[in-house]
């Protein structure tokens, strides 16, 4: 059936670090792509998405790439910063599965 | 835009009773979902809907169970006889049907059944 598979967390990192968070999945066919993020107490919100292969996807500083070949939607960021402390959860839209959130923590 | 609303927040219950939950989506939205979420885990799809239509629930939702939108707008999930096990976030999103599948979700209500 289908799937996603995201690191697992917590990921800490010190703030200006490089983050890479891995997700893969698998789908029918080649859904758009999102990535999801949830900041303590609040709801789920869209950091971003991308449509088709190949597409980037960015916001915030945030930035993940379609990749068809390998069906993954690796989220990274060049420099992270204390804000930026929440989970993120990607989803493929046509399977309606999130993966399991993998959690950031951005120490000063 | 006064995005997706959900009611209540938060509810305490004892095991056994039943409770409702609703949900107000973003209105030009005719697409609605429900998920739930335990700490620790991503949202686990429950059900959608277009519109009024109930086109997909998850084999999670049990008898006791059960979604409405009856006029294509707000929606209602009840669970009846609640188990310690309903604990959780449930969450209502909504989105366009025939875009590119983003979600808008609202803040969830916290069922705690003691």
């Amino acid at each position: 059936g289908d799937s996603v598979t995201q690191m697992e967390g917590p990921v800490t990192l010190s703030e200006e670090a490089f983050l890479t968070i891995n997700c893969t999945y698998t789908a029918t066919g080649y859904p758009s792509l999102f990535w999801y993020v949830q900041y303590p107490g609040e709801g789920l919100q869209l950091l971003l998405k991308a449509t088709k292969a190949d597409d980037k996807g960015s916001n915030k500083g945030f930035e993940a790439t379609y990749r068809k070949e390998t069906t993954s939607f690796h989220l990274e960021k060049g420099s992270v910063q204390v804000s930026d402390s929440a989970v993120y959860f990607c989803a493929p839209y046509s399977t309606l599965t999130f993966g399991k959130g993998t959690m950031l923590l951005v120490s000063p | 835009d006064t995005g997706v609303s959900q009611d209540p927040r938060h509810k305490i219950t004892k095991r056994g009773q039943n409770v409702t939950f609703r949900c107000d989506p973003i209105s030009e939205h005719n697409r609605l979902y429900w998920y739930r979420q335990t700490l620790g885990q991503g949202p686990e799809f429950l059900t959608y809907f277009q519109n009024e239509a109930q086109l997909e629930k998850s084999r999670l939702l049990s008898d006791r169970f059960s979604a409405e939108r009856p006029k294509g707008s707000f929606s209602t999930l009840e669970i009846q006889r609640t188990e310690q096990g309903d604990s959780a976030m449930y969450l209502c999103a909504s989105g366009k049907g025939g875009g590119t599948g983003e979600l808008f979700f609202g803040e969830g209500s916290r069922l705690t059944v003691l």
